[in-house]
């Protein structure tokens, strides 16, 4: 079945360290896996995306990357701020046969940046 | 450049009325999205359209779930009649169009508590 989860539901890091979170998925044909970032009371915010033919890319201080074999996606923060605590949610894309594409999303991970 | 807009942002009520939400996706973008999210069930998608067109519901719980979307700008989600069950947060998402690297933007959500 299609399964998107994640390994930690809350981190701690320090202001100023970096951040991984991590992701497992179970669907080996998505075609594209997304970083969403959640603040309380918000909706869910774009970060980044990585396409199914990749294993690394970069941002501005985020890198996510790609482990097909093994079926991980993580995303990694440098320079943790504040400003990052949040949820994070792994999503990854799926064609539809009616059409389209449907994101599965992951449980999420609370990200708690500590000053 | 606004993003997508919701409305209420938080609505109460009372199990059995009838409740609508409402989603005016960014201008230019061709998909509309809705979503639920819950503490035990995360983010699920409900039911999407491309050029005004529902193209799958097979997300909505329920019959007593119906959206529409009478042109480019709007979309309505509504629930008749509510149930306590329904409490969660709506969120609509709107794309470029159905693409896999085409990145949904969410809107800020409407809290719904039905009592």
């Amino acid at each position: 079945g299609e399964s998107v989860g994640l390994h930690l539901p809350t981190l701690s890091v320090q202001e100023g360290d970096n951040s991984i979170i991590n992701c497992a998925y179970s669907n080996s044909a998505s075609d594209y896996f997304i970083w969403y970032k959640q603040e309380s009371g918000k909706g869910p915010q774009f970060i980044i995306d990585i396409r199914s033919n990749m294993d690394k890319r970069q941002g501005q201080r985020v890198t996510v990357l790609l482990n097909k074999t093994v079926k991980h996606l993580s995303l990694q923060i440098a320079a943790t701020q504040p400003g990052d605590s949040a949820v994070y949610f792994c999503a990854e894309k799926n064609r539809l046969t009616g059409g389209g594409n449907k994101l599965t999303f992951g449980t999420g991970t609370q990200l708690k940046v500590e000053l | 450049d606004a993003g997508v807009i919701q409305s209420p942002r938080h609505e109460v009520t009372e199990m059995g009325q009838e409740v609508t939400l409402r989603c005016k996706p960014i201008s230019g973008h061709n998909s509309l999205f809705w979503y639920r999210q819950t503490m035990m069930r995360g983010l699920e998608l409900l039911i999407y359209f491309n050029n005004n067109v529902p193209i799958d519901d097979s997300g909505m719980p329920e019959d007593r779930f119906s959206a529409k979307m009478p042109n480019a700008s709007f979309s309505t989600l509504k629930i008749q009649p509510s149930e306590p069950r329904d409490s969660a947060v709506y969120f609509c998402a709107s794309s470029l169009a159905l693409k896999a690297g085409d990145t949904q933007y969410f809107g800020p959500g409407t809290r719904l508590t039905v009592l």
